[in-house]
């Protein structure tokens, strides 16, 4: 079964520095990975995906991923934080078994910046 | 930028009763997804829609839940006797397309609550 797993419930970072949220993946074949952030009171926003190609994959509001495939893992980045980046960020993988690629959400880890 | 949008933002409901979530999903999409998250868990597929006909469901999609494309652009999400257990944000999403590599889009939820 395809999956992902965010180890950590809560990352702390003090804005301007570095930020890293963590994802390990277990699916068979090629995996599709997706980052989504849930912002207070909005809905899920896509960030970036990765498909193929480039291990590093660059998305929205100056966020990064890096696809690793021996550590299977899909860490989400950030060269300097922001108080604004403070939201829920979730891992995903598509289902490619499901009929309708449906997506597998990790548990969310919950990102704070403090001042 | 095009957008999911669902109505409305928060529903609440006496056990038993029907309800009926809406989303209008982004024009050019023909793919279209029903998700949610009970507090603190994690988001979980429902039900995929595609030509007017379910392409997958959930375990959970049980026969309380129904969906409907009743117009050009409106998709539905019916639960006709709502449980405790229903309580819950419920997310709806479109793609272009179902392959691995599309990005699915997110409304902003629905919130209900069954008392």
């Amino acid at each position: 079964a395809q999956s992902v797993a965010q180890p950590e419930d809560q990352v702390n970072v003090a804005e301007g520095n570095p930020l890293t949220v963590k994802c390990t993946y277990s699916v068979s074949g090629n995996p599709y990975l997706f980052w989504y952030v849930q912002y207070p009171n909005r809905g899920l926003q896509f960030l970036l995906k990765y498909i193929t190609g480039d291990n590093l994959v660059k998305g929205s509001y100056g966020f990064e991923a890096e696809f690793n495939k021996s550590q299977t893992s899909f860490h989400l980045k950030k060269p300097s934080a922001l108080v604004s980046d403070s939201a829920l960020y979730f891992c995903a993988v598509r289902d490619l078994y499901s009929s309708a690629s449906k997506i597998i959400f990790g548990s969310g880890t919950r990102l704070s910046i403090r001042p | 930028e095009p957008e999911v949008t669902q109505t409305p933002s928060h529903q609440v409901t006496q056990m038993g009763q029907e309800v009926i979530l809406r989303c209008v999903p982004i024009s050019n999409h023909l793919y279209f997804y029903w998700y949610r998250q009970i507090l603190g868990q994690k988001v979980e597929f429902l039900v995929s829609f595609y030509n007017n006909e379910i392409s997958e469901k959930s375990e959970i999609f049980d026969d309380q839940f129904s969906v409907e494309r009743p117009d050009g652009s409106n998709f539905t999400l019916k639960i006709r006797s709502t449980k405790l257990e229903d309580s819950a944000m419920y997310f709806c999403a479109s793609s272009e397309g179902s392959a691995g590599q599309e990005t699915q889009y997110f409304g902003p939820g629905t919130r209900l609550l069954v008392l």
